[in-house]
Formats: C-alpha cells, sequence, structure tokens
C-alpha cells in the first residue's frame, strides 16, 4: 500500500536554529514527490516537485533533497515567518493524479 | 491574475440539509480534486475529475457528490448523508498528472 510518514509530527525552533524535516514514502513506482507550506485556515502553498532520487531544489532558506525512500526539507537560519504546517505529498506511476498526502509537520519558529 | 477560488469562507449546515461548496479556477488546468482536512490527519481525496463529464471517486466519497459540467467549475456538494460533514474543504486543479495547486479552502460547520 502506498503511504507517507512525515516527522516529527512537531518542531521548535530557536530563530536560526537549522534543522531538517523528514519525509519517508513507499510508492509502487514514484512519479514525484511534493512539498507544501500551509499556514493557519489557508490552502496548501506550493514549495517543490521533486522527481528523481539524488535530485535538490533551493528557494530561499528552504532546501529539498530526494533519495529513493525519503526525502528532507532543510530549514537554514529560519525566521519566525517560516512558522507553519510543511505537507509532503507522492504520486505513483498509476495512471491517474493522485497524490498521497502525509500528515504534516508543524514548524515553530520562536524569536 | 490567475488562481483557484473556493466560495464561501465560511459554510453552516444544518441537520438533514444539502450543502454545496463552489470551486472555480481559470489557470486552464483540466484535472480538479476535492480534499478534506481534519486536525492531526492528512489531506484525504474525495473526488477528482481528469476531464470535463468525468469524475472518480477518491478514498472518502461516501456522502458527497460532484459535477463538472465546465472546465472551470468543480462543485462539491456535501449530503445529508455525511454524517460527520465538519472540517475544513479544499479544492486543487493541476495540468495533467503535474503539480496539484490549491484554493484557499471552506470552513463547513454543523450548527
Amino acid at each position: 500500500e502506498d503511504q507517507v510518514t512525515q516527522s516529527p509530527e512537531a518542531l521548535r525552533l530557536q530563530e536560526g536554529e537549522s534543522s531538517s524535516l523528514n519525509c519517508s514514502y513507499t510508492v509502487s513506482g514514484l512519479r514525484g514527490l511534493f512539498w507544501y507550506r500551509q499556514d493557519p485556515g489557508k490552502g496548501p502553498e506550493f514549495l517543490f516537485t521533486l522527481y528523481s532520487a539524488g535530485e535538490e531544489k533551493e528557494k530561499e532558506r528552504l532546501k529539498a533533497t530526494l533519495t529513493k525512500k525519503e526525502s528532507f526539507l532543510h530549514i537554514t537560519a529560519p525566521k519566525p515567518e517560516d512558522s507553519a504546517t510543511y505537507l509532503c505529498a507522492v504520486q505513483a506511476h498509476s495512471g491517474t493524479y493522485k497524490y498521497i498526502f502525509g500528515t504534516g509537520t508543524r514548524l515553530k519558529v520562536l524569536a | 491574475d490567475g488562481g483557484i477560488t473556493q466560495s464561501p469562507k465560511y459554510l453552516f449546515r444544518k441537520e438533514g440539509q444539502n450543502v454545496t461548496l463552489s470551486c472555480e479556477q481559470n489557470l486552464n488546468h483540466d484535472a480538479m480534486y476535492w480534499y478534506r482536512q481534519d486536525p492531526g490527519q492528512g489531506l484525504r481525496l474525495i473526488y477528482y475529475s481528469q476531464i470535463v463529464n468525468d469524475f472518480q471517486k477518491g478514498d472518502i466519497a461516501e456522502g458527497y457528490s460532484v459535477s463538472r459540467e465546465k472546465k472551470e467549475s468543480f462543485p462539491l456538494t456535501v449530503t445529508s448523508a455525511q454524517k460527520n460533514p465538519t472540517a475544513f474543504y479544499l479544492c486543487a486543479s493541476s495540468m495533467g498528472s503535474e503539480t496539484q495547486y490549491f484554493g484557499p479552502g471552506t470552513r463547513l460547520l454543523v450548527l
């Protein structure tokens, strides 16, 4: 069964304290892995798409990496405005457009 | 500006009442999706549509219905058969199997 697990469930960081969020997945043929940021009461905002092991993408203080079993979202020198829930999703080569989402990591960055 | 709009932002349902959530997109995307989000759970797929006049059930379709008469629109009806409708509902769209983009969401509450 296709599955996505995110860890930790919640993370508190001091401003400037770098860390990583994990997304482990099992899927029958990965088509793509997606990272989103979601603020309370709002829809998820797209961050990155990764397609193959070894791929990396960066945006400001965020860097996403992908292996055959997991993806990491690295946050370098975070600021309070980085506080949000980060969602990971995978899409399989199943012939449909369906995504499978993890439950997210709630990040709180303290000033 | 291209994007996805959802209305209303808040919706109240009485016992035995059907309510309809609106989703419109002007991104010229062919695929559209409805998700339900509950606290502590990942996004769960209710219905999706890959082309006009065609749609498929997701993982939790019971108690919901949809239509796709126009490419731009994918309304979701929460019927009285859905016994636990209180949740945050998210609409998304994509160009084929590419990245999904989300609307701002509708919060449904039961009176």
